[in-house]
């Protein structure tokens, strides 16, 4: 696609409840990533693919985080058990090949809220 | 601990004056720092910063690096309405050249 597209762009959930956050990069792009921005926050990195594989899940801040890449283009981070202090907006970023040689380019985000 | 640190973290200033916001970092291996502005949700991209001392611009926005002193600025003349936002610096190190190290962002609002 033309631009990084996310969805849903928000989620209201009840605590203890799962939730699945997509990311369709931009066509073309190998290197995906999931960053977190809390409020009053940076963005906080969770996950990096290249490609379908994730050389970097050091982010994730917890095991109820899980992310996965299909066919090189989409992306689904899954929130299981989810709690209040996941409530942020998660942003999904690609580029051509990985940040160190190209620029990012970001989605809208998924504002998620737990209640 | 790779640390990127921006200031002030929010600014309140009348439209057409000039505004500097700073990014101060401290990590290994540095290799880029890039600026973003983030005006709703999804972070656009300003500047990507590699050699000290070269000055890159567009239109009114400018920025400048010194790998010495270990910061970058990011300069806004005249400023506009439009231009209230977070602004964001990230760090890319040898360390983990895929991921970008944000600091937590100076918020703008240029009143009128």
């Amino acid at each position: 696609g033309a631009g990084v597209s996310q969805s849903p762009s928000n989620k209201v959930t009840e605590k203890g409840k799962d939730v699945e956050l997509r990311c369709d990069p931009i066509s073309g792009h190998t290197a995906l990533y999931w960053y977190r921005q809390s409020l009053g926050q940076g963005l906080e990195f969770l996950i990096y693919f290249q490609g379908n594989s994730a050389p970097d899940k050091s982010g994730l801040p917890s095991d109820r985080f899980s992310a996965e890449r299909t066919g090189g283009s989409v992306s689904t981070l899954t929130i299981q058990r989810t709690q209040q202090e996941d409530s942020a907006v998660y942003l999904c970023a690609s580029s051509l090949r990985h940040a160190g040689a190209n620029v990012l380019t970001f989605g809208a985000g998924s504002r998620l809220t737990v209640l | 601990e790779d640390k990127v640190v921006q200031s002030p973290l929010s600014l309140v200033v009348h439209e057409g004056d000039t505004v500097t916001l700073n990014c101060s970092y401290e990590v290994t291996n540095f290799r880029s720092l890039l600026w973003y502005k983030q005006e709703k949700k999804a972070p656009t991209f300003l500047f990507m910063l590699t050699s000290s001392g070269i000055e890159k611009k567009s239109g009114r926005l400018s920025s400048i690096l010194d790998k010495k002193e270990l910061f970058s600025i990011l300069n806004i003349t005249a400023t506009q309405t439009g231009d209230s936002a977070i602004y964001l610096c990230a760090v890319i190190t040898g360390n983990s050249g895929y991921a970008l190290n944000f600091g937590k962002g100076t918020s703008l609002l240029v009143t009128p």
